[in-house]
């Protein structure tokens, strides 16, 4: 079982829809990560917590450490925001580097 | 503007050869890590840097080398020893201190061997 599990792996919606991705850990961390892929490759950083809630613009990041979750939702979702999101934890054991999980695709359309 | 940059974006190479791809960055961060990309799969550590003329293994090093003479640069070069090789390669950078703050991504180099 991988220590980083996000839900759903894919995800379509209509531009307006409120989005929402989940990423659930098995380990103690220092902090999460959100992660924003295009799909040319590269990768932003969205946000990082280590606890309770950031907003950038129309995203919004939670991340509740007792249950070991977080949330990444998207308001008024547009095509643009159409990219893989990956959640990223540093595990409280070696904060040399950051577990991945697998990706959450996600696709607005018009 | 302050990055990371990783060349080239395509690379083709025969099986056999040894191929080096290439990332620096000016932000002036300490370590330093190279990642590899699979389709469903989440990105694996190949190695790691967090000082210069210092690096550590990461989850999937075999087959794979590298160095830190500099702190700006920090090359991957994927040998013939590494079975399955064709994949996406990223590269990235953090300031180091305990919890990783700033991680900053490259593009990417997309590897493909024939």
């Amino acid at each position: 079982k991988n220590e980083v599990e996000q839900s759903p792996q894919n995800l379509t919606a209509q531009e307006g829809e409120f989005i929402t991705i989940n990423c659930s850990y098995s380990v103690g961390i220092s902090a999460l990560h959100w992660l924003q892929q295009h799909p040319g490759g590269g990768i932003v950083s969205l946000f990082m917590l280590s606890s309770g809630k950031k907003k950038h613009g129309r995203l919004i990041a939670t991340i509740n450490i007792q249950e070991k979750h977080s949330s990444l939702h998207i308001t008024a979702s547009h095509p643009r925001d159409s990219a893989v999101y990956i959640c990223a934890v540093v595990a409280q054991r070696n904060t040399d580097k950051l577990i991945f999980g697998t990706g959450t695709r996600l696709q607005v359309f018009p | 503007d302050g990055g990371i940059t990783q060349s080239p974006k395509y690379l083709f190479r025969k099986e056999g050869q040894n191929v080096t791809l290439s990332c620096e960055q000016n932000l002036n961060h300490d370590a330093m890590y190279w990642y590899r990309q699979d389709p469903g799969q989440g990105l694996r550590l190949i190695y790691y840097s967090q000082i210069v003329n210092d690096f550590q293994k990461g989850d999937i090093a075999e087959g794979y080398s590298v160095s830190r003479e500099k702190k700006e640069s920090f090359p991957l070069t994927v040998t013939s020893a590494q079975k399955n090789p064709t994949a996406f390669y990223l590269c990235a950078s953090s300031t180091t201190g305990g919890v990783i703050y700033g991680y900053t991504f490259g593009s990417g180099t997309r590897l493909t061997v024939v």
